[in-house]
């Protein structure tokens, strides 16, 4: 089974800064996809950023890049010129990789960290 | 394109009642997922619906159960409800093509069991 894990249950930075959040996780797959997702307090879950785990170079979109280690098991966000909207619960999720027929298959998500950024 | 959307967006009830949810994924996708959120179990998946058949289930009683319909819409029904079902259940839409298949969510319906 897979696990996910954020170390950090909350954190707060003030606009502008740089924040990055951590998240590692265990699997015995080799094959697999790690998330980033935020979910304002609107609740609304929005997906921040994607990266194949067959993939070295780290994903990035726009203010908003990872750090993908793949020997380690560690998949921190990054988080450029933080915005006041930026404030959300964040949440790292790995998915293994399914062929087709076995359809699409579970996110599993860490507990989350809890973002806020300050004026 | 419309985003996921979930209706009711809250619901109370009472402790041996049932409830359905319904989840309308983005149009042209076919698999729909969903998940049960709460402080203390956080994010949790409970099935996985594709072309009308359930093809992923989660560790979850038989009390929450699921269907889809054939135009990909799907509900969740959970009978003789618990205080512990009390939860924001999501739903999520995907193409359900396996491999690199992002999951969109919906706002959620907010579960409130008395």
């Amino acid at each position: 089974a897979q696990t996910v894990t954020q170390s950090q249950p909350e954190m707060s930075v003030q606009e502008a800064e740089t924040v990055t959040l951590s998240c590692t996780y265990d699997t015995s797959e080799n094959n697999y996809y790690l998330f980033w997702y935020k979910q304002p307090p609107s609740r609304q879950m929005i997906l921040v950023i994607r990266q194949e785990a067959y993939k070295q170079q780290n994903a990035t979109e726009n203010r908003f890049s990872v750090n993908f280690q793949k020997a380690a098991k560690s998949f921190s966000l990054k988080i450029s010129d933080s915005q006041l909207g930026d404030t959300a619960m964040y949440f790292c999720a790995f998915m293994k990789h399914a062929a087709v027929i076995q359809g699409a298959q579970k996110l599993v998500f860490g507990q989350g960290t809890r973002l806020t950024i300050n004026p | 394109k419309a985003g996921v959307t979930q209706t009711p967006r809250y619901l109370i009830k009472t402790r041996g009642q049932q409830v359905t949810l319904s989840c309308s994924p983005i149009s042209g996708h076919r698999s729909v997922s969903w998940y049960q959120q709460t402080p203390g179990q956080g994010l949790q998946f409970l099935f996985e619906y594709f072309s009308e058949t359930q093809r992923n289930k989660g560790n979850f009683p038989g009390r929450f159960s699921g269907r889809q319909f054939s135009n990909s819409r799907s509900e969740m029904n959970v009978s003789t409800l618990e205080l512990g079902d009390s939860a924001l259940y999501l739903c999520a839409s995907s193409l359900g093509l396996g491999g690199t298949d992002t999951q969109y969510f919906g706002p959620g319906t907010r579960l409130t069991v008395l």
